[in-house]
């Protein structure tokens, strides 16, 4: 069954240093979300993205967070200096176009533990 | 006031037991209710949702919305060890965009 993969899963890195996420949707969906969860704390959406734009975002989303699909395959989650609060799990989701099966549903990836130090 | 509240847990029953799981929520523009599970180190994963105010069933597992009380709930019979895990509730006025609860963790004793 096809799933959402990302990389790395771990991924640790000094306080001001820029990190890329990694994630591969699935192969024909066309819809991508970036989610982060705090530890202990709850899923929090970040951003939505569809057509090379983005469609919806949130006020943790800000100038420090860009996010970009390079590729057919990719989609990717810049933040450009990191800090302390930034250490999260960091999900990336997708979904298939709409009026398609499962059109209704975010398929969730395993997550990016990111730790900033 | 927040925009999802979710009892933290976590619930401990017996295996068989009817398991409820609930939410409140304070934004009455929320038009989707999802319940995810989540298992320890993985994504959410989608259970069911409902559209609306109602009911809905699906196995074992029933979601019901009442939006004049802005109250969500998941029942679960029959519980299993297998049903072991954090129950989220997510909901929200698009597909785009789901305000999630903090997560019940539940375990079911076999």
């Amino acid at each position: 069954e096809p799933e959402v993969t990302q990389t790395p899963s771990h991924q640790v890195t000094q306080m001001g240093q820029e990190v890329i996420l990694r994630c591969v949707p699935i192969s024909n969906h066309l819809y991508f979300y970036w989610y982060r969860q705090i530890l202990g704390q709850k899923v929090e959406f970040l951003v939505s993205f569809y057509n090379n734009e983005i469609s919806e975002k949130s006020e943790i989303f800000d100038d420090q967070f860009s996010v970009e699909r390079p590729d057919g395959s990719n989609f990717t989650l810049k933040i450009r200096s990191t800090k302390l609060e930034d250490s999260a799990m960091y999900f990336c989701a997708s979904s298939p176009p709409y009026g398609t099966s499962g059109s209704d549903e975010q398929f969730f990836g395993p997550g990016t533990r990111l730790t900033v130090l | 006031q927040k925009e999802v509240e979710q009892d933290p847990g976590p619930l401990s029953v017996p295996e068989g037991a009817i398991v409820s799981l609930n939410c409140t929520y304070s934004n009455s523009a929320f038009q989707y209710f999802m319940w995810y599970r989540q298992y320890s180190r993985k994504g959410p994963e989608l259970l069911m949702y409902t559209y609306s105010s109602g009911n809905k069933e699906d196995g074992r597992f029933t979601a019901q919305v009442d939006k004049s009380s802005k109250y969500i709930s998941l029942f679960i019979r029959d519980s299993q060890p297998s049903d072991s895990a954090t129950y989220l509730c997510a909901p929200g006025d698009n597909f785009n965009k789901f305000y999630f609860g903090s997560g019940t963790k539940l375990n079911v004793k076999p």
